[in-house]
Protein backbone atom coordinates (compact mmCIF):
# COMPACT_ATOMS: atom_id res chain seq x y z
CA UNK A 1 0.00 0.00 0.00
CA UNK A 2 0.85 3.67 0.09
CA UNK A 3 0.73 4.22 3.85
CA UNK A 4 3.33 6.33 5.58
CA UNK A 5 3.05 5.62 9.28
CA UNK A 6 3.79 7.76 12.32
CA UNK A 7 2.84 7.54 15.95
CA UNK A 8 0.11 10.08 16.72
CA UNK A 9 1.42 11.69 19.92
CA UNK A 10 4.69 12.49 21.66
CA UNK A 11 5.13 14.39 24.91
CA UNK A 12 8.49 15.68 26.15
CA UNK A 13 9.80 18.14 28.72
CA UNK A 14 11.34 21.44 27.70
CA UNK A 15 15.08 21.05 27.17
CA UNK A 16 14.90 17.32 26.40
CA UNK A 17 15.42 15.84 22.94
CA UNK A 18 12.42 14.76 20.88
CA UNK A 19 12.55 11.91 18.40
CA UNK A 20 9.70 11.54 15.93
CA UNK A 21 9.65 8.35 13.89
CA UNK A 22 8.18 7.48 10.52
CA UNK A 23 8.09 4.39 8.32
CA UNK A 24 7.53 4.72 4.60
CA UNK A 25 6.70 2.24 1.92
CA UNK A 26 8.52 2.84 -1.32
CA UNK A 27 12.21 1.98 -1.49
CA UNK A 28 12.44 3.96 -4.72
CA UNK A 29 11.35 7.20 -3.04
CA UNK A 30 13.94 9.83 -3.83
CA UNK A 31 13.11 12.60 -1.35
CA UNK A 32 11.78 12.35 2.18
CA UNK A 33 10.45 15.38 4.02
CA UNK A 34 9.52 16.69 7.42
CA UNK A 35 6.84 19.37 7.68
CA UNK A 36 5.67 21.27 10.76
CA UNK A 37 2.09 22.48 11.26
CA UNK A 38 1.25 24.91 14.03
CA UNK A 39 -2.40 25.28 15.09
CA UNK A 40 -4.55 26.88 12.41
CA UNK A 41 -1.66 27.26 9.98
CA UNK A 42 -0.43 25.62 6.81
CA UNK A 43 2.42 23.14 6.62
CA UNK A 44 5.93 24.56 6.86
CA UNK A 45 8.77 22.64 5.22
CA UNK A 46 11.27 21.91 8.01
CA UNK A 47 13.85 19.78 6.31
CA UNK A 48 14.32 17.08 3.72
CA UNK A 49 16.77 14.30 2.95
CA UNK A 50 17.76 12.66 -0.30
CA UNK A 51 17.53 8.90 -0.41
CA UNK A 52 21.30 8.58 -1.00
CA UNK A 53 22.01 10.15 2.41
CA UNK A 54 21.95 8.53 5.86
CA UNK A 55 21.91 11.64 7.98
CA UNK A 56 21.34 15.36 7.70
CA UNK A 57 21.85 17.93 10.43
CA UNK A 58 20.47 21.45 10.43
CA UNK A 59 20.96 23.37 13.69
CA UNK A 60 18.74 21.63 16.30
CA UNK A 61 17.30 19.19 13.76
CA UNK A 62 18.84 15.84 12.84
CA UNK A 63 17.26 13.56 10.26
CA UNK A 64 18.26 9.90 10.14
CA UNK A 65 17.37 7.63 7.25
CA UNK A 66 17.54 3.84 7.36
CA UNK A 67 16.75 2.72 3.83
CA UNK A 68 16.94 -0.96 4.65
CA UNK A 69 14.12 -0.65 7.17
CA UNK A 70 12.42 2.26 5.36
CA UNK A 71 12.60 4.24 8.58
CA UNK A 72 12.96 7.98 8.91
CA UNK A 73 13.38 9.93 12.14
CA UNK A 74 13.51 13.57 13.16
CA UNK A 75 15.41 14.51 16.30
CA UNK A 76 14.89 17.94 17.82
CA UNK A 77 17.59 18.84 20.32
CA UNK A 78 16.84 21.10 23.31
CA UNK A 79 13.10 21.05 22.58
CA UNK A 80 11.31 24.31 23.32
CA UNK A 81 7.64 25.10 23.92
CA UNK A 82 7.62 26.77 20.51
CA UNK A 83 8.31 23.37 18.97
CA UNK A 84 4.84 22.19 20.00
CA UNK A 85 3.09 21.36 16.73
CA UNK A 86 2.11 18.49 14.46
CA UNK A 87 4.99 17.02 12.47
CA UNK A 88 4.35 15.26 9.16
CA UNK A 89 6.73 13.04 7.29
CA UNK A 90 6.23 12.61 3.56
CA UNK A 91 7.80 10.59 0.76
CA UNK A 92 8.05 11.55 -2.88
CA UNK A 93 7.40 8.75 -5.24
CA UNK A 94 9.59 8.26 -8.27
CA UNK A 95 8.47 11.12 -10.40
CA UNK A 96 6.58 10.75 -13.60
CA UNK A 97 5.54 13.85 -15.49
CA UNK A 98 1.82 13.25 -15.51
CA UNK A 99 1.77 12.37 -11.80
CA UNK A 100 2.64 15.92 -10.79
CA UNK A 101 5.28 14.84 -8.29
CA UNK A 102 2.81 13.68 -5.66
CA UNK A 103 3.82 13.31 -2.03
CA UNK A 104 2.50 10.68 0.33
CA UNK A 105 2.00 12.06 3.85
CA UNK A 106 1.83 10.34 7.20
CA UNK A 107 -0.95 11.14 9.66
CA UNK A 108 1.25 13.48 11.66
CA UNK A 109 2.74 13.28 15.16
CA UNK A 110 1.48 15.83 17.66
CA UNK A 111 4.42 16.99 19.76
CA UNK A 112 3.55 18.44 23.15
CA UNK A 113 6.35 20.20 25.05
CA UNK A 114 5.80 20.65 28.76
CA UNK A 115 7.65 23.38 30.68
CA UNK B 1 11.18 34.89 -3.38
CA UNK B 2 8.05 32.82 -3.84
CA UNK B 3 4.87 33.31 -1.86
CA UNK B 4 1.53 31.57 -1.88
CA UNK B 5 -1.75 33.14 -0.86
CA UNK B 6 -5.11 31.63 -0.06
CA UNK B 7 -8.39 33.46 0.19
CA UNK B 8 -10.51 33.59 2.28
CA UNK B 9 -8.85 32.53 5.53
CA UNK B 10 -12.12 31.34 7.08
CA UNK B 11 -15.56 30.69 5.65
CA UNK B 12 -18.89 29.60 7.10
CA UNK B 13 -21.42 28.48 4.50
CA UNK B 14 -24.86 26.83 4.62
CA UNK B 15 -25.46 23.40 3.15
CA UNK B 16 -26.37 23.64 -0.52
CA UNK B 17 -24.59 26.94 -1.14
CA UNK B 18 -21.80 27.33 -3.73
CA UNK B 19 -18.10 27.56 -2.90
CA UNK B 20 -15.09 29.25 -4.42
CA UNK B 21 -11.66 29.16 -2.78
CA UNK B 22 -8.73 30.87 -4.42
CA UNK B 23 -5.02 30.17 -4.36
CA UNK B 24 -2.37 32.33 -6.03
CA UNK B 25 1.39 31.90 -6.25
CA UNK B 26 3.91 34.66 -6.80
CA UNK B 27 7.55 34.54 -7.78
CA UNK B 28 7.60 31.40 -9.91
CA UNK B 29 6.39 30.29 -13.32
CA UNK B 30 4.58 27.15 -14.44
CA UNK B 31 4.37 25.55 -10.99
CA UNK B 32 2.59 22.33 -10.16
CA UNK B 33 -0.40 23.23 -7.98
CA UNK B 34 -2.26 21.11 -5.45
CA UNK B 35 -5.43 21.23 -3.36
CA UNK B 36 -5.56 19.21 -0.13
CA UNK B 37 -8.24 18.81 2.50
CA UNK B 38 -7.35 18.20 6.11
CA UNK B 39 -10.29 16.88 8.09
CA UNK B 40 -10.55 16.82 11.86
CA UNK B 41 -8.71 13.53 11.91
CA UNK B 42 -5.59 15.43 10.83
CA UNK B 43 -4.60 13.43 7.73
CA UNK B 44 -4.03 15.23 4.45
CA UNK B 45 -6.12 14.14 1.49
CA UNK B 46 -4.97 15.21 -1.97
CA UNK B 47 -8.01 16.44 -3.89
CA UNK B 48 -6.62 17.83 -7.15
CA UNK B 49 -3.31 18.59 -8.77
CA UNK B 50 -2.45 20.57 -11.86
CA UNK B 51 0.65 20.52 -14.05
CA UNK B 52 -0.46 23.44 -16.24
CA UNK B 53 -3.26 25.79 -17.27
CA UNK B 54 -6.50 23.87 -17.72
CA UNK B 55 -4.72 20.60 -16.85
CA UNK B 56 -6.40 19.27 -13.72
CA UNK B 57 -6.31 15.77 -12.27
CA UNK B 58 -8.80 14.66 -9.67
CA UNK B 59 -7.63 12.21 -7.02
CA UNK B 60 -10.94 11.24 -5.46
CA UNK B 61 -14.56 11.41 -6.59
CA UNK B 62 -16.30 14.13 -4.67
CA UNK B 63 -18.55 17.14 -4.62
CA UNK B 64 -15.74 19.53 -5.56
CA UNK B 65 -14.08 20.72 -8.76
CA UNK B 66 -10.92 22.68 -9.53
CA UNK B 67 -9.87 25.06 -12.25
CA UNK B 68 -6.66 26.79 -13.26
CA UNK B 69 -7.56 29.75 -15.43
CA UNK B 70 -4.10 31.32 -15.17
CA UNK B 71 -0.60 29.93 -14.66
CA UNK B 72 -0.41 30.86 -10.98
CA UNK B 73 -4.07 30.72 -9.97
CA UNK B 74 -5.85 27.64 -8.70
CA UNK B 75 -9.52 27.66 -7.73
CA UNK B 76 -11.50 25.09 -5.77
CA UNK B 77 -15.26 25.16 -6.31
CA UNK B 78 -18.50 23.47 -5.49
CA UNK B 79 -22.03 24.06 -6.81
CA UNK B 80 -23.71 22.75 -3.65
CA UNK B 81 -21.84 22.24 -0.39
CA UNK B 82 -22.39 19.21 1.83
CA UNK B 83 -21.79 18.98 5.56
CA UNK B 84 -18.93 16.59 4.83
CA UNK B 85 -17.12 19.32 2.88
CA UNK B 86 -16.16 21.03 6.15
CA UNK B 87 -12.43 21.03 6.79
CA UNK B 88 -9.17 22.88 6.39
CA UNK B 89 -8.23 23.36 2.73
CA UNK B 90 -4.61 23.73 1.83
CA UNK B 91 -3.09 24.80 -1.46
CA UNK B 92 0.50 23.95 -2.34
CA UNK B 93 2.93 24.51 -5.19
CA UNK B 94 6.09 22.86 -6.45
CA UNK B 95 8.61 23.46 -9.21
CA UNK B 96 9.14 21.17 -12.17
CA UNK B 97 12.92 21.31 -12.37
CA UNK B 98 16.01 21.90 -10.29
CA UNK B 99 17.45 20.21 -7.25
CA UNK B 100 14.29 20.47 -5.17
CA UNK B 101 11.80 19.75 -7.90
CA UNK B 102 8.46 18.51 -6.63
CA UNK B 103 9.12 19.75 -3.09
CA UNK B 104 5.78 21.17 -2.03
CA UNK B 105 5.30 24.53 -0.31
CA UNK B 106 2.00 25.19 1.39
CA UNK B 107 -0.26 28.19 1.74
CA UNK B 108 -1.82 29.33 5.03
CA UNK B 109 -5.06 27.40 4.44
CA UNK B 110 -8.80 28.14 4.44
CA UNK B 111 -10.99 26.90 7.28
CA UNK B 112 -14.41 25.96 5.83
CA UNK B 113 -17.37 25.22 8.07
CA UNK B 114 -20.57 24.01 6.43
CA UNK B 115 -23.66 24.32 8.64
Amino acid sequence: GEDVEQSLFLSVREGDSSVINCTYTDSSSTYLYWYKQEPGAGLQLLTYIFSNMDMKQDQRLTVLLNKKDKHLSLRIADTQTGDSAIYFCAERKERSYNQGGKLIFGQGTELSVKP
Amino acid sequence: SQTIHQWPATLVQPVGSPLSLECTVEGTSNPNLYWYRQAAGRGLQLLFYSIGIDQISSEVPQNLSASRPQDRQFILSSKKLLLSDSGFYLCAWSVLSGGLRDTQYFGPGTRLTVL
